[in-house]
């Protein structure tokens, strides 16, 4: 069984560019997470979203942003992007709400965002 | 809100010594805990979890009790190898149905044969 893929691995761009980094959740999924590791600062949650619906987001600025698509993928955006954002952006997956209950994270193995 | 403790690394062991990793928190009603692994490289595994006070969570030889009166739930192994050598998260589920998990700060494990 495929675990959950993130593209791409690595991504590079300067100051005040936008970023857009993917995910694909493991086949029977809905819900879809994402985190952030910076340097000095820890493992920090981003966004969740299940059955396409934003269900929380963490303590970052509104040009953190995402969707989930139908097939339950899901898209991370970070537009004007500072030096301060480069970090490992990590996406996890678990059964979502509709299965009444909260189930294990399965983590991929990120994107590494480098500003310039 | 949840938060997480933990001892701040790198922790240096010999092959076979005895490993301890402390991780206390703090949250609002009966969260679950959690120990993840990132190995070099790689994103996080689950590497254990307890869902209730007392509940030991085990795997791979590691073990972790959620202590719900000294709010810890510290990581335990008896004999570490080098393959063990990695990063090791403590995190909580927030309360209030957000399945977000709240991460300590992370220990680097660095074993030496």
């Amino acid at each position: 069984e495929a675990g959950v893929t993130q593209s791409p691995t690595h991504l590079i761009k300067t100051r005040g560019q936008q970023a857009t980094l993917r995910c694909s959740p493991i086949s029977g999924h809905t819900s879809v997470y994402w985190y952030q590791q910076a340097l000095g600062l820890g493992l920090q949650f981003l966004l969740w979203y299940d059955e396409g619906e934003e269900r929380n987001r963490g303590n970052f600025p509104p040009r953190f942003s995402g969707r989930q698509f139908p097939n339950y993928s899901s898209e991370l955006n970070v537009n004007a992007l500072e030096l301060e954002d480069s970090a490992l952006y990590l996406c996890a997956s678990s059964g979502g709400l509709a299965g009444g209950q909260f189930n294990e994270q399965f983590f991929g193995p990120g994107t590494r965002l480098t500003v310039l | 809100g949840n938060s997480v403790t933990q001892m701040e690394g790198p922790v240096t062991l010999s092959e076979e010594a005895f490993l301890t990793i402390n991780c206390t928190y703090t949250a609002t009603g009966y969260p679950s805990l959690f120990w993840y692994v990132q190995y070099p490289g790689e994103g996080l595994q689950l590497l254990l979890k307890a869902t209730k006070a007392d509940d030991k969570g085990s795997n791979k030889g590691f073990e972790a009790t959620y202590r719900k009166e000294t709010t810890s739930f510290h990581l335990e192994k008896g004999s570490v190898q080098v393959s063990d050598s990695a990063v090791y998260f403590c995190a909580n589920r927030a309360s209030g149905g957000y399945n977000k998990l709240i991460f300590g700060a992370g220990t680097r494990l660095a074993v030496h044969p």
